[in-house]
């Protein structure tokens, strides 16, 4: 079965500071990836996807992820954080059976300081 | 576009109640997901339609847990008896039909079993 592994539950960065979360992923095939971003009391909005075309992927809000193989990652970086970027990240693997079914990591909690 | 609608919000109730949560996808999705997320913990998937189809249920505790989505809009999820572990965001969410659409989700259900 795929899986995900968020490293860090909470990740704190100052305004301007880069922002990296970490995932890792276990597939015995090349995966699907994606990064989802949760705002308090709302739902989960895609932030960008891997789907096995270009390794560095680009998404909304200046978030970018790189696909690497040989250390079976997709981190999420962003060059400069904004206080509008706290909140919870979720990295997520597609199934391979077709059905389209999401499995999510635990999530990272992303606080920006001033 | 209108977005994915949930109801109610919020949904506290004591155990061994029942419970009822309502979805309304994105129009012309036929794909429809309802997933449990438990505080501290990504969303689990629990149920998947295609149409009024079940495409994959295999994760939804039958025994106390059911949905359905009759005409193949609308969907309802049933919870009878709660239990305290079912003290949860239960969130839905909605794609057009195929194995590699976007999830669109709504913004949940927070349940609390007392």
């Amino acid at each position: 079965a795929q899986s995900v592994t968020q490293l860090g539950s909470h990740v704190s960065v100052s305004e301007g500071a880069l922002v990296l979360l970490r995932c890792n992923y276990s597939s015995s095939v090349p995966p699907y990836l994606f990064w989802y971003v949760q705002y308090p009391n709302q739902g989960l909005q895609l932030l960008l996807k891997y789907t096995s075309a270009a390794t560095l992927v680009k998404g909304i809000n200046g978030f970018e992820a790189e696909f690497k193989k040989s250390e079976t990652s997709f981190h999420l970086t962003k060059p400069s954080a904004h206080m509008s970027d706290a909140a919870e990240y979720f990295c997520a693997v597609r199934d391979t059976g077709g059905g389209n079914k999401l499995t999510f990591g635990t999530g990272t909690q992303l606080k920006v300081e001033l | 576009e209108a977005g994915v609608a949930q109801s109610p919000r919020y949904k506290i109730i004591e155990k061994r109640q029942s419970v009822a949560f309502w979805c309304n996808p994105i129009s012309g999705h036929a794909t429809l997901y309802w997933y449990q997320q438990i505080l501290g913990q990504g969303p689990k998937l629990l149920i998947q339609f295609q149409n009024n189809g079940v495409v994959d249920d295999s994760q939804l505790p039958k025994d106390r847990f059911s949905a359905e989505r009759l005409k193949g809009v609308d969907s309802t999820l049933k919870i009878q008896p709660a239990k305290l572990e079912d003290s949860a965001v239960y969130l839905c969410a909605s794609s057009l039909a195929g194995s590699s659409n976007e999830q669109f989700f709504g913004p949940g259900t927070r349940l609390t079993v007392l």
